[in-house]
C-alpha cells in the first residue's frame, strides 16, 4: 500500500518565480493538507482540499493557491517567492468520517516526504 | 486560538535513561491529541494519539496520557535507544477545525 508521495524532493528557485509541488494521498484517501516547516519550526497549516474545492486555510497569503484533481492528488503553487518561502513543504492525507464531510478530530493526517523549496 | 506549547530542546539522554517531553495544549471543545516523529530528511511519521480524555496512546515503548485537567499530553520512554533519536512533534486536532496546530518540536539525541 503506497503512502502520501510528493514530488519533486528538492526544488531550487530564484525570488519572483513561481512554482508548482505535487502530492499524491494514501490510497482510500479523499483529503489533502499543505503545510509549510521552516528550518526548526513546526508545521504550519496552509489549507485543504476535499471533492476539489479548499475547504479551509490558514494564515497564508492568496500567492499560495491549490488545487485538487477528481484522483484526490493535489498541486500547492506558490507565485512570486520570496526568500522566506524556503522551507520543506509536507502534504498529509486523510478521509473524513462519516456523512458530514467534516474532517473528524479523531482522524490521523498522514505525511508525505515533503518537498524541500530553496528560494535564492 | 487552539494551540501546542512543546518542551523546548534539544534533549540529550545516554542509552537506556526515561524521556519525558512535555506537552500542553489549549483548545476549545474535544480535540484529538497527536506525537509525531521526524527522521532527518523525513516527513512526519504519527507515533501515537489519544481521542479523548484519560486516553493513553502508546508505540514502539512510547506511552502519552490525555490529561483534561491539566490540558497535557506529555510523552514518556522508559529506556530510550539510539535509534530514537529524532524531533518529536506534538500536535492536536480541534473540535470544529480540519486543520492540525503543531508544536515547534523536540530535538532528542540518545548517545551510547
Amino acid at each position: 500500500d503506497a503512502g502520501v508521495t510528493q514530488s519533486p524532493t528538492h526544488l531550487i528557485k530564484t525570488r519572483g518565480q513561481q512554482v508548482t509541488l505535487r502530492c499524491s494521498p494514501k490510497s482510500g484517501h479523499d483529503t489533502v493538507s499543505w503545510y509549510q516547516q521552516a528550518l526548526g519550526q513546526g508545521p504550519q497549516f496552509i489549507f485543504q482540499y476535499y471533492e476539489e474545492e479548499e475547504r479551509q486555510r490558514g494564515n497564508f497569503p492568496d500567492r499560495f493557491s491549490g488545487h485538487q484533481f477528481p484522483n484526490y492528488s493535489s498541486e500547492l503553487n506558490v507565485n512570486a517567492l520570496l526568500l522566506g518561502d524556503s522551507a520543506l513543504y509536507l502534504c498529509a492525507s486523510s478521509t473524513r468520517e462519516g456523512t458530514s464531510g467534516r474532517l473528524g478530530s479523531t482522524d490521523t493526517q498522514y505525511f508525505g516526504p515533503g518537498t524541500r523549496l530553496t528560494v535564492l | 486560538g487552539d494551540s501546542v506549547t512543546q518542551m523546548e530542546g534539544p534533549v540529550t539522554l545516554s542509552e537506556e535513561a526515561f524521556l519525558t517531553i512535555n506537552c500542553t495544549y489549549t483548545a476549545t471543545g474535544y480535540p484529538s491529541l497527536f506525537w509525531y516523529v521526524q527522521y532527518p530528511g523525513e516527513g512526519l511519521q504519527l507515533l501515537l494519539k489519544a481521542t479523548k480524555a484519560d486516553d493513553k496512546g502508546s508505540n514502539k515503548g512510547f506511552e502519552a496520557t490525555y490529561r483534561k485537567e491539566t490540558t497535557s499530553f506529555h510523552l514518556e520512554k522508559g529506556s530510550v535507544q539510539v535509534s530514537d533519536s529524532a524531533v518529536y512533534f506534538c500536535a492536536l486536532s480541534g473540535w470544529t477545525g480540519n486543520q492540525f496546530y503543531f508544536g515547534t518540536g523536540t530535538s532528542l539525541t540518545v548517545i551510547p
